[in-house]
């Protein structure tokens, strides 16, 4: 079965902080994804990266930006925590954008305080 | 059906009942359609797929229907479980992935 890990269950970090929020996938998709997913609002595409190096902005990009430098690993990271990043952060990973469903980590619950 | 709004869409049913939850899509070219369970504290986990070519598809206890002419989609649970109880949410995919806000279910001993 395809794994997709994300390295911190639960963070708490501070307003002004760079946050590093890591996912794995070690199944050789070519496409990863992160989400952030709020009570009521469902999941919304932070950013989705289809091949090394390539990035492609999401519906809510702002505040954020990504890394992948290698192919089983994508990175979302906080530029400068606010409070209105606290949320669930997902991430997920897909062999073919449009043929096939998408494998979740568990999440990463993120506090900024 | 699902909504998007501070509270989830809820459904509660009796331990060995059937069960169905219901999505509205909105994109008419959406070719491919998923729906996730996602349990307390986990990420979503993939239950069934079906491609817009059908319109009806089983797997283990879930059944999942699609109805293009209305933009509708259904899964089904047969003999519910207390397992059973997470949120539900569908995608529509046209290119790229869209999801719902989901639906909670509760399952009664």
């Amino acid at each position: 079965d395809v794994k997709v890990t994300q390295s911190s269950r639960y963070l708490v970090k501070r307003t002004g902080e760079k946050v590093f929020l890591e996912c794995v996938q070690d199944m050789d998709h070519e496409n990863m994804f992160w989400y952030r997913q709020d009570p009521g609002l469902g999941l919304r595409l932070i950013y989705f990266s289809y091949d090394v190096k390539m990035k492609e902005k999401g519906d809510i990009p702002e505040g954020y930006s990504v890394s992948r430098e290698k192919k089983e690993r994508f990175s979302l990271i906080l530029e400068s925590a606010s409070t209105n990043q606290t949320s669930m952060y997902l991430c997920a990973s897909t062999l073919h954008r449009s043929l096939y469903g998408y494998t979740f980590g568990s999440g990463t619950r993120l506090t900024v305080v | 059906g699902e909504s998007v709004g501070l509270h989830l869409p809820t459904l509660s049913v009796q331990e060995g009942d059937n069960s169905i939850i219901n999505c509205a899509y909105s994109n008419s070219a959406s070719d491919y359609f998923i729906w996730y369970k996602q349990e307390s504290g986990k990420g979503p986990q993939f239950i069934i797929d079906i491609r817009s070519n059908m319109d009806k598809r089983q797997g283990q206890r879930v059944t999942v229907l699609l109805n293009k002419t209305v933009k509708h989609l259904s899964l089904q649970i047969a003999a519910t479980q207390p397992g059973d109880s997470a949120v539900y949410f569908c995608a529509e995919n046209n290119n790229d992935m869209r999801f719902g806000a989901g639906t909670r279910l509760t399952v009664k001993p």
